[in-house]
């Protein structure tokens, strides 16, 4: 069972906004960066969002971070149905185990 | 730009152990952090540890009293050892590099697949 907390699943018709939450303590997302990563259906993760809010070159910026205390959020902004994947959140941990932990994954569908 | 390749044997008996490789092209594996992470099919990510180029290792304490990483300097390569496997160790494997020190991880291999079956 992770650490970090997000929903199951998160749905939307194309052109909205979703957003998924990551949910953890002050011993990791309340002490340091979050990421985020992109998991296209049979396809490795790929890195979506690094250090909170940051994207990496090619990422467009439909794709959003932002961190508040012990939680972060993944917005997508106008959903496209190549956005269909699985996002998983990911931070370092303080405490002892284990110190980089992902986030319980959310699905995206795109109605 | 640095590519991530993993290799493994597809398919390991219970009890035996795993070896992975993960070879490093277009960079040096030297002056980075690389990160196995697994992922049993329909589940979800986990981190099994990390290694610097210098041969420093973290694991994950759910694992650390049967697994291994090595670095390969002459061949650009990482290794996995894994041992005592169970049917839960069923799962892709990917290694992958970190951005930095305590960063996330911005190069990813396309996973090898391990069955873990008699």
């Amino acid at each position: 069972q992770s650490v970090l907390t997000q929903p199951p699943s998160v749905s939307g018709p194309p052109g909205q906004r979703v957003t998924i939450s990551c949910s953890g303590s002050t011993s990791n997302i309340g002490s340091t960066y979050v990421y985020w990563y992109q998991q296209l259906p049979g396809t490795a993760p790929k890195l979506l969002i690094f250090r909170d809010d940051q994207r990496p070159s090619g990422i467009p910026d439909r794709f959003s971070g932002s961190k508040s205390g012990s939680s972060a959020s993944l917005a997508i902004s106008g959903l496209r149905s190549e956005d269909e994947a699985d996002y998983y959140c990911a931070t370092w941990d303080d405490s002892l185990s284990p110190p980089y932990v992902f986030g319980t994954g959310t699905k995206v569908t795109v109605l | 730009q640095v590519q991530l390749q993993e290799s493994g044997p597809g398919l390991v008996k219970p009890s035996e152990t795993l070896s992975l490789r993960c070879s490093v092209s277009g960079g040096s594996i030297s002056s980075f952090y690389w990160s196995w992470v697994r992922q049993p099919a329909g589940k979800g990510l986990e981190w099994l540890g990390r290694i610097y180029g210098n041969g420093y290792t973290e694991y994950n304490p759910s694992l650390e009293s049967r697994v291994t990483m090595s670095v390969d300097m002459s061949n650009n390569q990482l290794s996995l050892k894994l041992w005592s496997l169970t049917a839960a160790d069923t799962a892709m494997y990917y290694c992958a590099r970190h951005m930095g020190r305590n960063d996330g991880l911005d190069v990813w291999g396309r996973g090898t697949t391990v069955t873990v079956s008699s």
